[in-house]
C-alpha cells in the first residue's frame, strides 16, 4: 500500500525558479529517500536522509525531514529544464529490507 | 552501483497471453525487488525475489498472476499471466547494494500494453 503522499501532483515553473514538493508518510521509518524518474523510465535515486537527521544537501538540492509530522521536502534550487521529471520520495520502514514505499509523485515542468 | 539490464523495454501483448521479464545485474546481489507502475501512478512493490526460495509477495500480488524465478544472485525474471488489460503497466526491477544496502537501482522498466 502507497505510505506516502506528496504535493504538489504537479508543478510547474519557470526555469531559473526553485522548486519545493512535499512528502508525508503515515509509518516509522528509518531513512526516506527521493528519487527522480524521467518519462515512465527507471528511477534515479537523488538523495537520503536518514530518521535521525533533519537536513541534507547535494548539489542543487536540499531535503528535510521532519520525523515528529511525519514529513520531509525536496528543493531544488536554480531550477533547469533538465530537471523537468517526476519526483517520488520513499520510505524504508524496515531497517534494511530495502523494501521501498513510495509516494504519489510531483510531476515538475521546466518551463524554459 | 550497480548496472541493471532489464529486458523488454516495451511490448504489446494480446489479452489471455503471458509475457516474462528480465532483469540481470552487473553484480551480485542478495535482494531483487519486482515493482509495478500502473498508468499515471507510483511505484507498488509486487514481491522480493529469493535466490535458492520462492518469492515473497505482497497483499494483492499472488504467485500464479505473477511467477517470479530467481536462479541466481544476478538474475530474475517476472512473468505476467493470462494478461488482461489491468495489467497494462510499467514492471520495473530493483536491487540494493552497498554495506548498508540502503539506496536502491532500478532497471530501465518495461513498458506493457496489453491489448
Amino acid at each position: 500500500s502507497q505510505q506516502g503522499e506528496e504535493d504538489p501532483q504537479a508543478l510547474s515553473i519557470q526555469e531559473g525558479e526553485n522548486a519545493t514538493m512535499n512528502c508525508s508518510y503515515k509509518t516509522s521509518i528509518n531513512n526516506l529517500q527521493w528519487y527522480r524518474q524521467n518519462s515512465g523510465r527507471g528511477l534515479v535515486h537523488l538523495i537520503l536522509i536518514r530518521s535521525n537527521e533533519r537536513e541534507k544537501h547535494s548539489g542543487r538540492l536540499r531535503v528535510t525531514l521532519d520525523t515528529s509530522k511525519k514529513s520531509s521536502s525536496l528543493l531544488i534550487t536554480a531550477s533547469r529544464a533538465a530537471d523537468t521529471a517526476s519526483y517520488f520520495c520513499a520510505t524504508d520502514p524496515i531497517q534494511g529490507a530495502q523494501k521501498l514505499v513510495f509516494g504519489q509523485g510531483t510531476r515538475l515542468t521546466i518551463n524554459p | 552501483s550497480a548496472v541493471i539490464s532489464q529486458k523488454p523495454s516495451r511490448d504489446i501483448c494480446q489479452r489471455g497471453t503471458s509475457l516474462t521479464i528480465q532483469c540481470q545485474v552487473d553484480s551480485q546481489v542478495t535482494m531483487m525487488f519486482w515493482y509495478r507502475q500502473q498508468p499515471g501512478q507510483s511505484l507498488t512493490l509486487i514481491a522480493t525475489a529469493n535466490q535458492g526460495s520462492e518469492a515473497t509477495y505482497e497483499s494483492g500480488f499472488v504467485i500464479d498472476k505473477f511467477p517470479i524465478s530467481r536462479p541466481n544472485l544476478t538474475f530474475s525474471t517476472l512473468t505476467v499471466s493470462n494478461m488482461s488489460p489491468e495489467d497494462s503497466s510499467i514492471y520495473l526491477c530493483s536491487v540494493g547494494v552497498g554495506s548498508g544496502k540502503t539506496e536502491a537501482f532500478f532497471g530501465q522498466g518495461t513498458r506493457l500494453t496489453v491489448v
